[in-house]
């Protein structure tokens, strides 16, 4: 079952803070999150595994949520490096260990 | 950096002709996938495989078809390309190590059928 992604887009300045979400109507085992540049492969971020976990590098971290329905990243201070589409994949708690991935939010950073 | 090839990067074909796209990794890993992507718009997974000899379809419905004959090795085929095929096709991998492994992707193949 495809997780829903939210926001569709979004546009920043240099230096402010975004929030993607991502949430799944049932329990989820792992959450992948990739950034793919125009033109490129999608690059893996970070995965999640746990209820309550967190984690991240330098100024990109992920939650996601007890319950494993919901996940989120946050980009701190973001940089003109950091545009691009930002997708997160996910796998059932007892699926066949295959990623099914949200629709993606484009992130556009300006000067 | 991750070892994962895919060949032609495009291709421009016509309708009717037999075409396979190429995906080749040299890491040792276990699972690989195909996903499609329209241009700016989400991954779809369309063939799966756990390892030689096991294939697997993924969500999105494909008259493609895959095989496994070798570790390294996934190439999709389409017996008869049609213009709806138009898209990039994206491979890639992941050692078989329960659900912690992230996907290495291949910089894709972009196809156009005429």
């Amino acid at each position: 079952q495809q997780p829903v992604q939210s926001p569709q887009a979004v546009i920043l300045r240099e230096g402010e803070d975004a929030v993607i979400n991502c949430s799944s109507s049932k329990a989820l085992y792992s959450v992948h999150w990739y950034r793919q540049k125009h033109g490129e492969a999608p690059v893996f971020l970070m995965i999640l595994l746990k209820g309550g976990e967190q984690k991240g590098h330098d100024k990109i971290s992920a939650s996601f949520n007890e319950k494993k329905q919901q996940s989120s990243l946050y980009l701190t201070a973001s940089q003109l490096s950091y545009s691009g589409t930002y997708f997160c994949g996910t796998e059932d708690a007892q699926g066949a260990q295959k990623l099914v991935f949200g629709q993606g939010t484009r992130l556009t950073i300006n000067p | 950096e991750a070892d994962i090839y895919q060949t032609p990067r495009y291709l421009v074909i016509g309708t009717g002709k037999k075409i396979t796209l190429e995906c080749s990794q040299t890491m040792g890993h276990d699972k690989m996938y195909w996903y499609q992507q329209d241009p700016g718009m989400e991954l779809h997974l369309i063939h799966y495989s756990y390892g030689v000899n096991s294939t697997e379809k993924g969500d999105l419905s494909s008259e493609s078809t895959v095989s496994r004959i070798r570790t390294e090795h996934f190439p999709l085929t389409l017996e008869s390309a049609r213009p709806s095929h138009t898209s990039q096709y994206l491979c890639a991998s992941s050692e078989f190590k329960g659900n912690n492994s992230p996907l290495h992707f291949g910089n894709g193949t972009r196809l156009t059928v005429t």
